[in-house]
């Protein structure tokens, strides 16, 4: 079975400082997605970044950026010049790129990720 | 991105009693539906996987005749917590999905909260 490891419960980072965020996963298939997402105090889940497993090039998105290394099975979460607003539980995710509607998300436990001013 | 509504966000009942919960999807069809529960610091728990028209698929431990799951139309979940007790209490989120490759867009959640 699928299995996705957040070892950090939390973090700390200075304003416009960058902070990496780890996780590592355990699977058996070739074919699948990892998805880095953000649940501030809200609580509402926002998709920060995703990654396609057959896609080497690492994802970006404005001041996300992933460092996916397939064969060690790592997924990090690089935030740069970091916001008052990026605090919030950072979640990993992964998903199977197979078996139709029953294939689903799998969370890592989260990082809880703080902003010092 | 796609919006995906709950109805309540926030809800007290007495325990014994029913709780119905509404996930809708707004703007595109939700072949697909999630029902996750969080608990605080925690991550998400699925507990159910729901088809339009299809009865839901529950996940280990979770009990079926407990949470009702209903998947009636291509933009309506309803999730039913039957017989609710203190343990209940929680935060339940929906997701849903286009398809079985889309992304999955996430409900605000609901608090639910039992005396």
């Amino acid at each position: 079975a699928q299995t996705v490891t957040q070892s950090q419960p939390e973090m700390s980072v200075q304003e416009a400082e960058t902070v990496t965020l780890s996780c590592t996963y355990d699977t058996s298939e070739s074919d699948y997605y990892l998805f880095w997402y953000k649940q501030p105090p809200s609580r509402q889940m926002i998709l920060v970044i995703r990654q396609e497993a057959y896609k080497q090039q690492n994802a970006t998105e404005n001041r996300f950026s992933v460092n996916f290394q397939k064969a060690a099975k790592s997924f990090s979460l690089k935030i740069s010049d970091s916001q008052l607003g990026d605090a919030a539980m950072y979640f990993c995710a992964y998903r199977q790129n197979y078996g139709g509607a029953t294939n689903k998300l799998i969370f890592g436990t989260g990082t809880l990720l703080a902003v010092q001013p | 991105g796609a919006v995906v509504s709950q109805h309540p966000s926030r809800v007290i009942c007495k325990s014994g009693t029913s709780v119905k919960i509404e996930c809708r999807s707004l703007d595109f069809q939700a072949t697909t539906m999630f029902w996750y529960r969080q608990f605080p610091k925690q991550s998400l728990m699925l507990m159910a996987t729901s088809n339009e028209g299809s009865k839901a698929t529950y996940e280990q431990g979770v009990e079926k005749d407990k949470f009702l799951i209903n998947h009636a139309s291509l933009t309506l979940s309803t999730l039913t917590v039957t017989s609710a007790h203190p343990e209940d209490s929680s935060f339940y989120i929906c997701s849903a999905r286009q398809g079985s490759y889309n992304e999955q867009f996430f409900g605000p959640g609901t608090r639910l909260t039992v005396l």
